[in-house]
């Protein structure tokens, strides 16, 4: 049972571009998202949040974008640069429902042409 | 920096012998985190600690798998009688929760190779 899903294995962009990476998920209970981005032979490394009483949350280049009625959430990369070449995580917890577990999709590489 | 640290980075075993990995999280962190990843898969949750009580287990985590928090600060993770089917990357993050939004940190994670 996949609740939270990455429907894109890879995707490939031109620098200066954006990069938008999609995220769907099932479980309605789920209130706090995160995206994650991750190099070979190491470990995630936090990119942005948002909780679910909002439906954007910006940080610097990057953007997340969450609807709450599709069960969807974007990441928006402008401008997009050759160092952004990596797997992208989404993940998302229940946390007021009590558990604090992160539930990941399989992930997206992105590929920032140069 | 004081990050998340795990040890050892690698780690390749035969079948049957136990293995045990080390996690440092960030200082003052309450929480802390166990995932296992494989090829082509996300992190899948483990097991996870508030200070060095056990919360949560995954039915992942088998009765070979058992981990500890003692002083709730570092914790282990051991593995008795490894099977090829645990080759995995073994990860660790911690969190200090003030709020329902808990961001979780990981470590570089410790590659366990079963022969």
């Amino acid at each position: 049972d996949q609740q939270v899903k990455q429907n894109s294995p890879s995707l490939s962009v031109q620098e200066g571009r954006i990069s938008i990476l999609n995220c769907d998920y099932t479980n309605s209970m789920f209130d706090y998202f995160l995206w994650y981005k991750k190099y070979p032979a190491e470990g995630p490394t936090f990119l942005i949040s948002i909780s679910s009483i909002k439906d954007k949350n910006e940080d610097g280049r990057f953007t997340v974008f969450l609807n709450k009625s599709a069960k969807h959430l974007s990441l928006h990369i402008v401008p997009s640069q050759p160092g952004d070449s990596a797997v992208y995580f989404c993940a998302a917890s229940a946390a007021t429902s009590g558990t604090y577990k992160y539930i990941f999709g399989t992930g997206t590489r992105l590929k920032v042409l140069a | 920096d004081t990050g998340v640290s795990q040890d050892p980075r690698h780690k390749i075993t035969k079948r049957g012998q136990n293995v045990t990995f080390r996690c440092d999280p960030i200082s003052e962190h309450n929480r802390l985190y166990w995932y296992r990843q494989t090829l082509g898969q996300g992190p899948e949750f483990l097991t996870y600690f508030q200070n060095e009580a056990q919360l949560e287990k995954s039915r992942l985590l088998s009765d070979r798998f058992s981990a500890e928090r003692p002083k709730g600060s570092f914790s282990t993770l051991e593995i008795q009688r490894t099977e090829q089917g645990d080759s995995a990357m073994y990860l660790c993050a911690s969190s200090f929760t003030l709020s329902t939004t808990d961001t979780q940190y990981f470590g570089p994670g410790t590659r366990l190779t079963v022969l």
